[in-house]
């Protein structure tokens, strides 16, 4: 079955430590994106790659990080320097024609210890 | 730069009524997609419609349809006999060409009550 593989499902940060959401895909789509999601709140864009080796900021890149090294991976970094990192991560990957949905992964709750 | 505005937080509706949740963008690109997203409380985003800037017809997919006025740069999803699995929290995207990530609204909560 092809598909977005998220993991962890939840995950836990201590204070100063950097944690790695992973983001997998088997679609063979070349656009992978990383949102985050509030209590309540619509998604906002953190980063999104269009090709293998680079990618873009999103509205709210402050204290992430991200790689492209294959174009079935597309690992989300949330650094230390993320003061507020508690909430819903979604990974999402899509074919490069406007009319094609992004497909979205089951995402990854991040809580702060 | 493009924006999408939900204005209902939340909307309850009887089981087997229909109900329209609101959405209006905003754009400069004469080439857009519009989508809608159900996110159940599991927290998974399942596409539902689609509809282009230059479709002529609303799009439709069983029972979810858009109204689609171009002029008032509002698509509204409409979901017809409601069921209570339909409670879910609908969100309005849209994205102006290419590969370009989609700019979501905020959301709107429904509530189907039985």
């Amino acid at each position: 079955d092809g598909g977005i593989t998220q993991s962890p499902k939840y995950l836990f940060r201590k204070e100063g430590q950097n944690v790695t959401l992973s983001c997998e895909q088997n679609l063979n789509h070349d656009a992978m994106y990383w949102y985050r999601q509030d209590p309540g709140q619509g998604l906002r864009l953190i980063y999104y790659s269009q090709i293998v080796n680079d990618f873009q900021k999103g509205d709210i890149a402050e204290g992430y990080s991200v790689s492209r090294e294959k174009k079935e991976s597309f690992p989300l970094t949330v650094t230390s320097a993320q003061k507020n990192p508690t909430a819903f991560y979604l990974c999402a990957s899509s074919i490069a024609q406007t009319n094609q949905p992004q497909h979205f992964g089951d995402g990854t709750r991040l809580s702060i210890l | 730069a493009q924006k999408i505005t939900q204005t209902q937080p939340g909307m309850f509706v009887q089981e087997k009524e229909a109900v329209t949740l609101d959405c209006t963008y905003d754009t400069s690109d004469p080439s857009y997609g519009l989508f809608w997203y159900k996110q159940p409380s599991s927290g998974e985003m399942i596409f539902l419609i689609y509809q282009g800037s230059y479709d002529q017809q609303n799009a439709t997919e069983g029972r979810y349809s858009l109204n689609f006025q171009k002029a008032r740069k509002s698509a509204n999803l409409v979901i017809s006999a409601s069921q209570l699995g339909d409670s879910a929290m609908y969100f309005c995207a849209m994205r102006a060409s290419g590969n370009t990530p989609l700019v979501f609204g905020k959301g709107t909560r429904l509530s189907v009550i039985a």
